[in-house]
């Protein structure tokens, strides 16, 4: 089945330590979301990605990078974590950008720091 | 500002009907969004309204007014599996999904 996968599914990181979430999409979809979700909050998004094009949201901590090598792989690089990040992170993807599209979720991988 | 408000949780018992209600006001408009997330889980889409009008779909519809800002989900025959978040999502003139908290369903038996 087509979908989205995120690894790992659990990270526990300590605190100043570089973090890398992956996400990879079997869909071939062009569009790739990365959001944070605390709990009981919106999903807030952090970047995307329109093929190799970046978008930075401009209220993204510098802390938070991406990479997206291929169609297939984003990354998610938390340079200095700190206690405020602990967080669901969960990767999307969608088939276009500049029309209304359904977004597709991986499981999340949610971050723990110590 | 661009704004989503849904009410913080909702309950309802197994069997019965219950809607969730959702208003907005968002810098442009290209259509509205419900998901459901289960706790620990990533959302996944239910429906999609860009018209004015009642979508339904099995045991869930959603209603649009575009004039009022105004939406919202309605599920019928409540089952258990139910309970779970339900996140409505604007999406604006940027084509960007603007996101509400969500509404915690608690399903009581």
């Amino acid at each position: 089945d087509a979908m989205v996968i995120q690894n790992p599914r659990y990270q526990v990181t300590q605190f100043g330590k570089p973090v890398t979430l992956s996400c990879s999409q079997t869909l071939n979809h062009n569009v790739m979301y990365w959001y944070q979700q605390k709990s009981s909050q919106a999903p807030k998004l952090l970047f995307h990605y329109y093929d190799k094009d970046f978008n930075n949201e401009a209220d993204t901590p510098d802390n938070f990078q991406s990479r997206r090598p291929n169609t297939s792989f984003c990354f998610l690089d938390i340079r200095s974590p700190g206690l405020g990040d602990a967080a669901m992170y969960l990767c999307a993807t969608s088939q276009k950008t500049g029309a209304p599209s359904e977004q597709y979720f991986g499981p999340g991988t949610r971050l723990t720091v110590t | 500002g661009q704004n989503i408000d849904q009410p913080t949780e909702m309950t309802a018992t197994e069997g019965a009907i219950v809607q969730i209600n959702c208003t907005y006001q968002t810098s442009g408009f290209n259509g509205l969004f419900w998901y459901q997330q289960h706790a620990g889980e990533a959302p996944t889409f239910l429906s999609y309204n860009v018209l004015d009008g009642l979508e339904e779909k099995g045991r869930f519809s959603s209603f649009l007014s575009r004039s009022k800002g105004y939406s919202y989900l309605l599920l019928k025959e409540l089952q258990m599996k139910d309970s779970a978040s339900y996140l409505c999502a604007v999406m604006d003139s940027n084509y960007q999904l603007i996101w509400g908290a969500g509404t915690k369903l608690i399903i009581k038996p």
